[in-house]
C-alpha cells in the first residue's frame, strides 16, 4: 500500500530535549517535505527537499532541521524543543514532476506537545 | 505579501449545495488545489485548476477565475461524511505550495 509514514504520531516532551520525528515514503517520490499546522494559521512548511541531500527552507525552518540522505525518508529534527514548537505536524510526498499538479501524499500526522 | 483568504466555518443541510469561496494573492500563480481534511486525520487532495473555469468531479466541482483571484469549491448533495475542514491552497512563481487556514465545513441533519 502507498503510503507516508511518519512516528511517533503523539509526543509529549520537555522543553530542551532533543527529538527526531521520523517520514518514510515507499511510493519512490522525489519531493518530501514538513508542515506545521496551527489553528486559525493553517499549514506553514518547514522545510522541503526535492531530491536525495537536497533540502531548502520553508517558511518556518526556526528551530528545526531535516536531512535526506536517503529517497525514501526524511527525518524532522527539534534539537532543543520550546514550548512555541507544541503543533500538529505533518510530512508529505509527491513526484517532482507532479509538484505543479499540487497532488501530496500526507502522513497522518504527529502530534507534538512540549511543555 | 501572499495571501490566501476562505471564510473560518460554514454550515450546511445534508443533501443541500455549499459552496466555499477562496480569494488569493500570491507572486505568480502556478495552480490551485483544494484538499479536505477530516478533523485529526492527514489533508486529502480534492481538486486541481490551473485554467479559468469549472472542473466538475462527481459530487464536487471547483472553480478558477485567475483574473479575478478568485475560485470556489462547489459540494452537492451534501452527506454528512462531508463534515471536514477543506483547504484551498496555491502554487506560487516558485513551485511552492501557500495554503489558507481552511474552511470548516458543518453538515447539518
Amino acid at each position: 500500500e502507498a503510503q507516508v509514514t511518519q512516528n511517533p504520531r503523539y509526543l509529549i516532551t520537555v522543553t530542551g530535549k532533543k527529538l527526531t520525528v521520523t517520514c518514510s515514503q515507499n511510493m519512490n517520490h522525489e519531493y518530501m517535505s514538513w508542515y506545521r499546522q496551527d489553528p486559525g494559521l493553517g499549514l506553514r512548511q518547514i522545510y522541503y527537499s526535492m531530491n536525495v541531500e537536497v533540502t531548502d527552507k520553508g517558511d518556518v525552518p526556526e528551530g528545526y532541521k531535516v536531512s535526506r540522505k536517503e529517497k525514501r525518508n526524511f527525518p524532522l529534527i527539534l534539537e532543543s524543543p520550546s514550548p512555541n514548537q507544541t503543533s500538529l505536524y505533518f510530512c508529505a510526498s509527491s513526484k517532482a514532476l507532479d509538484l505543479n499538479t499540487g497532488e501530496l501524499f500526507f502522513g497522518e500526522g504527529s502530534r507534538l506537545t512540549v511543555l | 505579501g501572499q495571501n490566501i483568504d476562505q471564510p473560518t466555518e460554514m454550515t450546511a443541510t445534508e443533501g443541500a449545495i455549499v459552496q466555499i469561496n477562496c480569494t488569493y494573492q500570491t507572486s505568480g500563480f502556478n495552480g490551485l488545489f483544494w484538499y479536505q481534511q477530516h478533523a485529526g486525520e492527514a489533508p486529502t487532495f480534492l481538486s486541481y485548476n490551473v485554467l479559468d473555469g469549472l472542473e466538475e468531479k462527481g459530487r464536487f466541482s471547483s472553480f478558477l477565475s485567475r483574473s479575478k483571484g478568485y475560485s470556489y469549491l462547489l459540494l452537492k448533495e451534501l452527506q454528512m461524511k462531508d463534515s471536514a475542514s477543506y483547504l484551498c491552497a496555491v502554487t506560487d512563481s516558485n513551485y511552492q505550495l501557500i495554503w489558507g487556514a481552511g474552511t470548516k465545513l458543518i453538515i447539518k441533519p
